[in-house]
């Protein structure tokens, strides 16, 4: 079974531009989740899609914006970037999202840095 | 408040010796999962061992076991007979039942080095 696939692996952006990023999820899994993971912050929650639709969202400016297709491959976008956008974005998908032991399935993650 | 604490930035360990990796948090939700991930320099998060908050024994999967203490909110994991591709960052981390979200609050995570 094929696991979580993100692309592109890197990238590297100057400032102002936007970005998409484009996340595969385990196949039969419906829910996938977004995260920032910046040294000085952590792993920060972006947002949350299941049935195409959004469930949930972090923290982060409107910049940051998300889809999913009906066959649940999600992509981000970021646009206007910033230098504090630089960071490794990590995708992540379970089955429905909502069982407390359900874990997670995380990609390698992009990593995005902004000149 | 920190909801999930991890007190060591980092931890050299020499290789065969058994690790402990702290783990703390903090809920008032009585149904709670707790999770520890790793993450080696690869970037991808790799999913170790889930305790839950009902669960009457500690959760063991193969070289990995969590000490679970409730009443102290602590889940330390334990790496027992540690090997040199146990290095890598390690990350606790809880979702709380009664969170509508239902997403994983993350620790700050912890830089384990293993010696040769």
């Amino acid at each position: 079974k094929a696991g979580v696939t993100q692309t592109p692996r890197y990238l590297i952006k100057t400032r102002g531009q936007q970005v998409t990023l484009s996340c595969s999820p385990i196949s039969g899994h419906r829910s996938v989740s977004w995260y920032q993971q910046t040294p000085g912050q952590g792993l920060q929650f972006l947002f949350e899609y299941f049935s195409e639709t959004q469930r949930n969202k972090g923290n982060f400016p409107g910049r940051f914006s998300g889809r999913q297709f009906s066959n649940s491959r999600s992509e981000m976008n970021v646009s206007t970037l910033e230098l504090g956008d630089s960071a490794l974005y990590l995708c992540a998908s379970s089955l429905v999202g909502r069982g407390r032991e359900e874990k997670l399935f995380f990609g390698s993650g992009t990593q995005l840095s902004v000149l | 408040a920190q909801k999930i604490t991890q007190t060591q930035p980092g931890m050299f360990v020499q290789e065969k010796e058994a690790v402990t990796l702290d783990c703390t948090y903090d809920t008032s939700d009585p149904s709670y999962g707790l999770f520890w991930y790793k993450q080696p320099s690869s970037g991808e998060m790799i999913f170790l061992i889930y305790q839950g908050s009902y669960d009457q024994q500690n959760a063991t999967e193969g070289r990995y076991s969590l000490n679970f203490q409730k009443a102290r909110k602590s889940a330390n994991l334990v790496i027992s007979a540690s090997q040199l591709g146990d290095s890598a960052m390690y990350f606790c981390a809880m979702r709380e039942l009664g969170d509508s979200n239902y997403q994983l609050i993350w620790g700050a995570g912890t830089k384990l080095i293993i010696k040769p």
